[in-house]
């Protein structure tokens, strides 16, 4: 199995600024996942990343709020932009290997006051 | 679409066993079974593939039914590591790409 590291592991941001979250894995893989959790919530796509092309955003989310990149096979970035409260919640990324299991990097909880 | 999970919850005691149910009113593709600990990242526990087969980790095993676009999720003589929230993500096509949608989650309390 992958194992996917995330930085920061938390933040405390002020309202109209934005962050830059960073997913690396040890090993090549070619679909990275950017998912949202809410506290007590299920966990919600954001977007797919694959190397080389655009990513692929779900209903709900738009490139200008999270904007991601995925510049090489072992990691991507995706960024919080203009950040509201509403916006406080856990952010993972998750890579897909050969047998269809996703696997989790440990989140990074966020905060905007 | 989300698929819909249930019980909401449920408490156990050490050894006694627990079924979890996850549907969905989509056709479906594959099952993926998580556990998550609170303030831990989900960990995979089984994908279920077309076939109704089922699968087994440790004490704990599914089933999948595609006719019923439904899996079960079975924990035999439950251990207090059990305990967390488990999600079952099934897999749909859209717009000819596949992507995982979880459920809202069954919270597993297993007590001594």
């Amino acid at each position: 199995s992958a194992v996917i590291s995330q930085k920061p592991s938390r933040d405390i941001c002020q309202r109209g600024t934005s962050l830059t979250i960073q997913c690396q894995v040890d090993s090549q893989v070619t679909m990275m996942f950017w998912y949202r959790q809410q506290p007590g919530q299920s966990l919600t796509l954001i977007a797919t990343a694959n190397q080389g092309s655009e990513a692929t955003y779900e209903s709900g989310f738009v490139i200008d709020k999270f904007p991601i990149s995925r510049p090489n096979l072992t990691f991507s970035t995706l960024t919080v932009s203009n950040m509201s409260p509403e916006d406080s919640s856990i952010y993972l990324c998750s890579v897909e290997d050969w047998g269809n299991e996703q696997f989790f990097g440990p989140g990074t909880r966020l905060t905007v006051l | 679409q989300q698929p819909v999970q249930s019980p909401q919850a449920v408490i156990l005691r050490e050894g006694e066993d627990a079924v979890i149910n996850c549907s969905s009113s989509k056709a479906l593709y594959s099952v993926h079974w998580y556990r998550q600990k609170h303030g831990e990242a989900p960990v995979f526990l089984m994908i279920l593939l077309k076939g109704g087969e089922q699968k087994g980790h440790e004490k704990i095993s599914a089933s999948f039914n595609e006719k019923k676009q439904q899996s079960s999720l079975y924990l035999t003589a439950s251990q207090l590591s059990y305990s967390g929230t488990y999600f079952c993500g099934t897999v749909t096509t859209q717009g000819g790409s596949e992507k995982l949608v979880f459920g809202k989650g069954t919270k597993l309390t297993v007590n001594p």
